[in-house]
């Protein structure tokens, strides 16, 4: 079935730093992939999204990229600051059997001040 | 004013129990979701409903039963409750069904 891989489980950068979280899916039908960013004791938030027609997307110190050929995306974020730490999950979406979003498994940023 | 709203917030009670939570969206979105979090932060589908119909229903034990009355509110009612049905449960919405979601604030359930 469609899988959605997330790597790392866990970052720890210095304030200022870049962050990178990368993932991985598994259906080539997957043509939309939204970020969202938890934080402690609330639901997850969409921060940025980018469907299959395009490469790249960059909203503010967030960017998106995604290579339709590997299936991967990544997110970055620039300049972190301390509260940019939360849980970010990537997801894929796809109209496979109903449209679907399947995330990630989550990764923990912590940003050090 | 919230956006996606879910009551209870906090959901204690004793195996065996019947319990619903609630969940109204006041963003005139078509789809609603309900997901399940569990404790090492997984997120999973449940259900997805379109325009108050039924599109996805995962594999979830019958003992989970949703119902839309209209398309701003879900609701999720659990039947016999089990310990291994404690987590977080997050209902959401979108404008379609392949645009991003707007969750709520989740209602923890806690099974003793």
């Amino acid at each position: 079935g469609e899988n959605v891989e997330q790597h790392p489980s866990t970052l720890s950068v210095q304030e200022g730093d870049s962050a990178v979280i990368k993932c991985t899916y598994s259906d080539s039908a997957s043509n939309y992939f939204p970020w969202y960013k938890q934080e402690l004791g609330k639901g997850p938030q969409l921060i940025i999204d980018i469907r299959s027609n395009v490469g790249e997307k960059k909203d503010q110190r967030i960017a998106v990229t995604l290579n339709k050929t590997a299936k991967h995306f990544s997110l970055h974020i620039t300049e972190t600051q301390p509260e940019d730490s939360a849980v970010y999950f990537c997801a894929a979406g796809t109209n496979t059997g109903g449209f679907k979003t399947i995330f990630g498994a989550g990764t923990r940023l912590f940003v050090k001040a | 004013d919230t956006a996606v709203s879910q009551t209870p917030k906090y959901l204690v009670t004793q195996m065996g129990n019947d319990k619903s939570i609630k969940c109204e969206q006041n963003l005139g979105h078509d789809t609603m979701y309900w997901y399940k979090q569990d404790s090492k932060k997984f997120l999973k589908i449940m259900f997805s409903y379109n325009n108050k119909e039924l599109i996805i229903n995962e594999t979830v034990p019958n003992r989970f039963s949703p119902k839309s009355p209209d398309k701003a509110h879900l609701n999720l009612h659990i039947n016999s409750l089990e310990l291994g049905d404690s987590a977080v449960y997050f209902c959401a919405s979108s404008q379609a069904i392949n645009y991003g979601y707007t969750f709520g604030s989740g209602t923890r359930l806690t099974v003793v």
